[in-house]
């Protein structure tokens, strides 16, 4: 399967400072990119969508200018939460698209954010 | 609205035995679905994918697929306590060119 790294895996920051992600993957070249979010108990949810060089498509109810996706290359992509509050408070995780078969959804480690 | 609809459980299994998950989707598009294994603080895992009408089988796992009945299911043979986790039935629309859509996950504790 394909490698994938996040970093960092675990962040704890104080309301209303900003947070990157970044999401690696290491042994292929990813030309589009999911962000999923997923709160306790709760399933993943897809937040956005980038391809390599344009800009993200949100989901319904994602804040785009809360959640900066930046996609500048084809092995890493980013996350930025800006001004974060504690209902922010959740694990990102990246999943890189490999290639064109539909057996490629793999995801990074993920980021657990808390927000103070 | 797509949706997915998975049994939280937990399902308790006894070690050895078949445990069997199901899940139901609500969009009749969706070409292609994943199976999940989530631990505690942990990422999923692809198990398996299917896409077509069926069964398919990967070592003690198999995965059954049934568009009409917009119904997909896991069985997991001979169950060891390690499979003890949340199992994520997910699904796609666009054959890999959109986001997945998941389930909210059945947790499965296999009894030693």
């Amino acid at each position: 399967g394909a490698v994938v790294s996040q970093h960092p895996s675990w962040v704890i920051c104080k309301s209303g400072t900003s947070v990157k992600i970044e999401c690696r993957s290491l042994d292929f070249q990813a030309t589009t990119m999911f962000w999923y979010r997923q709160f306790p108990k709760q399933s993943l949810m897809l937040m956005a969508t980038s391809n390599e060089g344009s800009k993200a498509t949100y989901e319904q109810g994602v804040e785009k200018d809360k959640f900066l996706i930046n996609h500048a290359s084809l092995t890493l992509s980013t996350l930025t939460v800006t001004s974060a509050h504690p209902e922010d408070s959740s694990f990102y995780i990246c999943s890189p698209k490999v290639g064109g078969g539909i057996d490629t959804q793999y995801f990074g480690p993920g980021t657990r954010l808390t927000v103070l | 609205q797509k949706e997915v609809e998975q049994n939280s459980g937990p399902l308790s299994v006894p070690e050895g035995a078949i445990a069997s998950l199901n899940c139901t989707y609500s969009d009749r598009g969706s070409q292609s679905f994943f199976w999940y294994r989530q631990y505690s603080g942990k990422s999923p895992e692809l198990i398996m994918f299917i896409y077509s009408n069926g069964d398919k089988e990967d070592g003690r796992f198999t995965a059954q697929l049934n568009k009409a009945s917009q119904y997909v299911s896991l069985l997991i043979r001979d169950s060891q306590p390690s499979d003890s986790a949340t199992y994520l039935c997910a699904v796609n629309t666009g054959g890999g060119a959109d986001g997945l859509t998941f389930g909210k996950g059945t947790h499965l504790i296999i009894q030693p």
